[in-house]
């Protein structure tokens, strides 16, 4: 399998559930990305892991709790969430120091009832 | 602060139009210039970039040109096809010194939909 995958493609959780996403770059890329997809909203930078160390958080609340095991994969975990976090929640990696270019997955839908 | 704002949409066009989507930037420092797709369902995909001054990127007919006097990162197509209808997004890197990663920002995104 090639390029960036994420699993699952939808989710639908109630307030109180604990649920990840889950991220998989097949690349050989040293950084990766969530970001959130908003209706009417741009792309929002949520956390960077560089080299497996996390070197941004955007002021996201913790009921996000980002995890990076190792450079090929990045999790999202996710408790006690609030409806307005229903979003696209997508997944990118790059190459840094050799290129800008970030590569993203299809996103999960997260619908949070 | 960096932002990217796009034209307003949903533009709609019938096939073999022309399009323009334009976009304009503010940066500190010197960015990196993309445009992003989003088919239906999808996620995001590198349509071209440009990563200075004046040069040209340019995918699948698509072309837009780095203009640092304007600001400006306009993309264009000479003939749309029914298969080009997305979500395009502009965006900008600008590296921050000392980093070794890049932040993107995206505009607001413009929808395309082209009728046969």
């Amino acid at each position: 399998e090639t390029g960036v995958t994420q699993t699952p493609r939808h989710l639908v959780m109630g307030m109180t559930n604990k649920k990840s996403l889950k991220c998989e770059q097949h690349l050989g890329h040293n950084a990766m990305y969530w970001y959130k997809q908003s209706a009417k909203k741009p792309l929002e930078l949520m956390f960077v892991y560089s080299l497996e160390e996390r070197v941004e958080n955007n002021s996201v609340p913790s009921r996000f709790s980002p995890e990076c095991p190792n450079s090929s994969h990045l999790f999202l975990h996710l408790h006690t969430l609030q409806p307005e976090d229903s979003a696209l929640y997508l997944c990118a990696s790059s190459q840094e120091e050799r290129t800008d270019t970030q590569y993203f997955g299809p996103g999960t839908r997260l619908t949070v009832l | 602060g960096n932002s990217v704002t796009q034209m307003e949409g949903p533009v709609t066009l019938s096939e073999e139009a022309f399009l323009t989507i334009n976009c304009t930037y503010t940066a500190t420092g010197y960015p990196s210039l993309f445009w992003y797709v989003q088919y239906p369902g999808e996620g995001l995909q590198l349509l071209l970039k440009a990563t200075k001054a004046d040069d040209k990127g340019s995918n699948k007919g698509f072309e837009a040109t780095y203009r640092k006097e304007t600001t400006s990162f306009h993309l264009e197509k000479g003939s749309v096809q029914v298969s080009d209808s997305a979500v395009y997004f502009c965006a900008l890197i600008v590296r921050a010194g000392g980093t070794s990663y890049g932040k993107l920002t995206f505009g607001q995104g413009t929808i395309l939909t082209v009728h046969p």
